[in-house]
């Protein structure tokens, strides 16, 4: 069955940085834009970023754009976000989820990413 | 950049009620609209894309409709299990969201 398993959450003090990771499995990959989407603790859905399913084209967030970067490896059916210049305000649930034309399904389990000191 | 605007934020429903949720877009958006469902501590769902299509195992209570800026989200009798959280997702221009509509028990 499809299947998203994001990792690489944890604690980070501000100004620091995280990688992300989402393991895809089910489908092929490689035939798919992919997203990271957010969600602040008891707030609302946020989109971070989308790829291309070469790679070639990313599109991010005003709120996290010059600092988040969005990457693919298609040889390991696996999708990344590199968080740099992390805020307080960066704190959330991050979803990879894959993009079926242009709607998100399915989605991952989410992994927490706390920025705090 | 598009915003999206659900109403109401919450409401609250009794089982076999009908349900509406609102989402209105800042421009035009054709038929680039989806809806998710969310539990506490789960993963949003897709439950309906491209304003009107049920996502396959999505229960036929659950329909769609609208076009431009102006879309409804309608649950024509709803059952415990839809106690959730709502969004609207736009994908005419990149990706963006509503704020969600959180649906209680009356």
């Amino acid at each position: 069955q499809v299947q998203l398993v994001e990792s690489g959450g944890g604690l980070v003090k501000p100004g620091g940085s995280l990688r992300l990771s989402c393991a895809a499995s089910g489908f092929t990959f490689s035939d798919y834009y992919m997203s990271w989407i957010r969600q602040a603790p008891g707030k609302g859905l946020e989109w971070v970023s989308y790829i291309s399913t070469s790679g070639s084209y990313t599109s991010y967030a005003d709120s996290v754009k010059g600092r988040f970067t969005i990457s693919r490896d298609n040889t390991k059916n696996s999708l990344y976000l590199q968080m740099n210049s992390l805020r307080a305000e960066d704190t959330a649930v991050y979803y990879c989820a894959r993009e079926v034309s242009t709607w998100f399904d399915p989605w991952g389990q989410g992994t927490l990413v706390t920025v705090s000191s | 950049d598009i915003q999206m605007t659900q109403s109401p934020s919450s409401l609250s429903a009794s089982v076999g009620d009908r349900v509406t949720i609102t989402c209105r877009a800042s421009q035009s958006i054709d038929s680039y609209l989806n809806w998710y469902q969310q539990k506490p501590g789960k993963a949003p769902k897709l439950l309906i894309y491209a304003t009107s299509s049920l996502q396959s195992g999505v229960p036929s209570r659950f329909s769609g409709s609208g076009s431009g800026t102006d879309f409804t989200l309608t649950i024509s009798s709803l059952q415990p299990e839809d106690f959730a959280t709502y969004y609207c997702q736009q994908s005419y221009s990149t990706r963006t969201f509503g704020q969600g509509t959180k649906v209680e028990i009356k």
